[in-house]
């Protein structure tokens, strides 16, 4: 199993549905979860990070872990065309190393 | 600005010609890494440093190679290209201060070995 799965996508979605993007994973140690952003071209951008079970809030997005279960959503609502971007799941475990899902790629239809 | 600055963005080479992509940041961040990203396969680490002349394998480091001489700086070195090493790189850099800290991405280069 891997340590951290990721659905590719692509994930198309018309503009102002919600959107969900989710990652599992088998590594109990991981304590920090993180989403980054990525748009075509650059490189990945730190969206959001939590390191507890629950939710974190920030505008229009939504992050959720949940331990029990070893599962992390990123929701966005309201989605915009300017959130059309490929979003990378990352996990950091006690000795600082990061897990990368391989991403998904959304496409906001406007 | 903080940022990290890789160069080339674009470089095209052939089958054993040595090349070197350069990685510059400005945050005075200990750590530093490279990734390779292809597609199906995501974000790959190559090598990191913890810092200055401190520098470990990642998780594909065959044929490549790194130096951490200065702080800022942590260039990446493929001493003979082949075609498997065409991918997209991006440098990253952050602090160590324990817990969880931001990595701050370069733009990419693409790199194409023919």
């Amino acid at each position: 199993q891997k340590e951290v799965e990721q659905d590719p996508g692509p994930l198309s979605v018309p503009e102002g549905a919600i959107v969900s993007l989710n990652c599992t994973y088998s590594n109990s140690a991981f304590q920090y979860f993180m989403w980054y952003r990525q748009y075509s071209r650059k490189g990945p951008e730190l969206l959001m990070y939590t390191y507890s079970s629950g939710n974190k809030e920030d505008g229009r997005f939504t992050a959720q872990v949940d331990k029990s279960s070893k599962y992390i959503s990123l929701f966005i609502r309201d989605s915009q065309p300017s959130d059309s971007a490929t979003y990378l799941c990352a996990m950091e475990n006690r000795d600082d190393k990061i897990i990368f899902g391989k991403g998904t790629r959304l496409h906001i239809l406007p | 600005e903080a940022q990290v600055t890789q160069n080339p963005r674009y470089l095209i080479t052939v089958t054993g010609k040595k090349l070197t992509v350069t990685c510059s940041q400005n945050m005075n961040h200990e750590y530093m890494s490279w990734y390779r990203q292809d597609p199906g396969l995501g974000l790959r680490q190559i090598y990191y440093s913890m810092n200055v002349e401190v520098t470990d394998k990642g998780d594909v480091p065959e044929g490549y190679k790194v130096s951490r001489k200065e702080k800022r700086n942590f260039p990446l070195i493929l001493e003979s290209p082949s075609p498997n090493q065409t991918s997209l790189y991006f440098c990253a850099s952050r602090t160590t201060g324990g817990g969880l800290e931001k990595l701050f991405f370069g733009s990419g280069t693409q790199l194409s070995v023919l």
